[in-house]
């Protein structure tokens, strides 16, 4: 099965600085790599996505890029907010039948002033 | 557009009890899996319905079962409880065809499970 490991576990930063999280998978079958936020009390909402066509992908303030050959994929958030306070979660998959996701154990984010 | 609901929100049992977890997909999605999330971890995939049948399973035992109706709503039903079952269960509706995953995942608020 997959591993997947994110890295850090928990992270701190100043509101307007940026922060990156780092995912590393083992199941070289993956071609889907999205990101999760999870605020307290709710479900996951995916805020971002690449496959694996594509190196980079950018949505304003957030960005993801992966690295296939060493199996890693890393979500940026610059000029970060305070309503940027969540857990991510990283959770590589396949698209295909019975396909599914495996998600990371979390890094929680916490923006202060 | 409604968005995927579960019910109920909280509930507790006491271990051997048998529990059944609902929830209704995305308007238009066909597709729902389940997950298990454990406090301080992240979702565990337990299985995904598509066209009623189970359609990938993930490393959970047999007393975790499941049903999807012909509306795509779903049910999870977990027989003789264990306390390390307490947890929040996540469903998420999706819309790609034959069960796959083409983007995104829609999840509900969970159903938080407290055993005793």
């Amino acid at each position: 099965g997959e591993n997947v490991e994110q890295h850090p576990s928990t992270l701190s930063v100043q509101e307007g600085d940026s922060a990156v999280i780092k995912c590393t998978y083992s199941d070289s079958a993956s071609n889907y790599f999205p990101w999760y936020k999870q605020e307290l009390g709710k479900g996951p909402q995916l805020i971002i996505d690449i496959r694996s066509n594509v190196g980079e992908k950018k949505d304003q303030r957030i960005a993801v890029t992966l690295n296939k050959t060493a199996k890693h994929f890393s979500l940026h958030i610059t000029e970060t907010q305070p309503e940027d306070s969540a857990v991510y979660f990283c959770a590589p998959g396949y698209t295909g039948t019975a396909s599914k996701l495996t998600f990371g154990t979390g890094t929680r984010l916490q923006v202060t002033l | 557009e409604t968005g995927v609901t579960q019910s109920p929100t909280h509930l507790i049992k006491t271990r051997g009890q048998q529990v059944t977890l609902r929830c209704s997909s995305q308007s238009g999605h066909n597709t729902v899996s389940w997950y298990q999330q454990a406090l301080g971890q992240g979702p565990q995939f337990i299985f995904q319905y598509y066209r009623e049948e189970e359609n990938g399973r993930g490393n959970f035992p047999p007393r975790f079962s499941g049903l999807q109706f012909p509306n795509y709503s779903s049910e999870l039903n977990v027989n003789a409880l264990e306390l390390d079952d307490s947890a929040l269960y996540l469903c998420a509706s999706s819309g790609g065809t034959g069960g796959s995953i083409t983007g995104e995942l829609f999840f509900g608020e969970g159903s938080r499970l407290t055993v005793l």
